[in-house]
């Protein structure tokens, strides 16, 4: 089984509203973390937002925010207020397990969201 | 500027000519990592180091080699490359703080013929 979901291919939205991008994850470890990284044209990954699995509220970092729904095991981005340089491929991953000493847990990625805004 | 760079960004060559792709981190990180993406497959983990001296296998290992002499670097080693090593790589390296968040690289497209 995927231990990562991504079922949006491709998403459109219009400068100025809101998006959603859609993440399910499966893991049966009570200790987890969850990312989102966005990929642009240019190719770098770049990090946007992190959920603990033990994490009472849910993340925001500046105009993104996730929505953790741990009984539903879901994971999705929301982007508020969108621009066009949001226009890239978005990615959830999983650390599974608690954080080791020295860090250093294996992600697991989803296939990615291909996010198109529009004017 | 605490970053992760990588050398070359791009690069082509031809089936066997052996070829390292470097990675350095100036931010003292333990862990370093590198991941392959493939369309429709997402990013998977070639090799991992969780110190100087310490490396192991990820997912997908098979056709390269790693070292981790010192702690800022950790050169990815193709002794003989073919063409479905033809990928986006990325180095990465993390910290326990913020959940263990791993930092990437810029990336180097290698295209083997």
């Amino acid at each position: 089984a995927q231990k990562i979901t991504q079922t949006q291919p491709g998403m459109f939205v219009q400068e100025k509203e809101a998006v959603t991008l859609d993440c399910t994850y499966d893991t049966s470890d009570p200790s987890y973390g969850l990312f989102w990284y966005k990929q642009p044209s240019s190719g770098e990954m770049i990090f946007l937002i992190y959920q603990g699995s033990y994490d009472q509220q849910n993340a925001t970092e500046g105009r993104y925010s996730l929505n953790f729904q741990k009984a539903r095991k879901s994971a999705n981005l929301v982007i508020s207020a969108s621009q066009l340089g949001d226009s890239a491929m978005y990615f959830c991953a999983m650390r599974e397990g608690p954080i080791l000493t020295g860090g250093g847990n294996k992600l697991t990625f989803g296939t990615g969201t291909q996010l198109k805004v529009e004017l | 500027e605490a970053q992760v760079t990588q050398n070359p960004r791009y690069l082509i060559t031809v089936t066997g000519k052996k070829l390292t792709v470097t990675c350095s981190q100036n931010m003292n990180h333990e862990y370093m990592s590198w991941y392959r993406q493939d369309p429709g497959l997402g990013l998977r983990q070639i090799y991992y180091s969780m110190n100087v001296e310490v490396t192991d296998k990820g997912d997908v290992p098979e056709g390269y080699k790693v070292s981790r002499k010192e702690k800022r670097n950790f050169p990815l080693i193709l002794e003989s490359p073919s063409p479905n090593q033809t990928s986006l790589y990325f180095c990465a390296s993390s910290h326990p703080a913020r959940g263990d968040t791993q930092y990437f690289g810029p990336g180097t497209r290698l295209t083997v013929l």
